[in-house]
């Protein structure tokens, strides 16, 4: 089975830095995903691990760790459009996406 | 980029009454589909995987004869829940990948998502 644990919330200014952290337990092992989901929507893509390291993609980075089976997500110059759940999901070896409970980030002015 | 078509956005039904959700990969073939549900508040269960051309493989605790999955071509995933219940109320999401794509290929694209509402 699959255990995926992040915060449930976090608030922070606008034009601030905030580290997201997931911390993942899984059977398989097959990529690491971040998810932006706004109130109502479907969630839209943010990035992808699958080796140890940093993806950078404009103000959003991602960090995997496989040893130790840690994650985070880095969003840079905070805006209020980023308010949103940021869901962290842990692919298997069948393309199965198992997601955390999500975080959910406010930006206050 | 990969786009999934969800359909309808929202429905409303009465108890015992079935509904029928639609996906649809737009511009890429899907062999393998994958539907969720999500509560209020909560995260996104995956329910099954659907399959072209055969059963879908439904996740432990997901009632396989309330929520039948047809996977009938490479483009069209349909969920329909049958006799609902207020407590089957819920966003339903699809997803897809796109085999051809590059990126595409490691990520999965998510439909709109269905809101049903059962009364």
């Amino acid at each position: 089975g699959q255990n995926i644990d992040q915060p449930t919330e976090m608030t922070a200014t606008e034009g601030a830095i905030v580290q997201i952290n997931c911390t993942y337990q899984t059977s398989g092992f097959n990529g690491l995903f971040w998810y932006q989901q706004h109130a109502g929507e479907a969630p839209t893509f943010l990035s992808y691990n699958v080796l140890d390291g940093l993806e950078e993609k404009g103000r959003f980075s991602s960090f995997l760790s496989r040893s130790k089976g840690y994650s985070y997500l880095l969003l840079k110059e905070l805006q209020m459009k980023d308010s949103a759940s940021y869901l962290c999901a842990v692919r298997d070896g069948d393309y199965k996406l198992s997601f955390g409970a999500g975080t959910t980030v406010t930006v206050r002015a | 980029g990969a786009v999934v078509s969800q359909h309808p956005s929202w429905v409303i039904c009465k108890s015992g009454t079935s509904v029928k959700i639609e996906c649809r990969s737009l511009d890429f073939q899907a062999t393998t589909m994958f539907w969720y549900r999500q509560f209020p508040k909560q995260s996104l269960m995956l329910m099954a995987t659907s399959n072209e051309g055969s059963k879908a493989t439904y996740e432990q605790g997901v009632e396989k004869d309330k929520f039948l999955i047809n996977h009938a071509s490479l483009t069209l995933s349909t969920l329909t829940v049958t006799s609902a219940h207020p407590e089957d109320s819920s966003f339903y999401i699809c997803s897809a990948r796109d085999l051809a794509g590059g990126d595409g290929a490691n990520v999965l694209t998510f439909g709109a998502g269905s809101r049903l509402t059962v009364l």
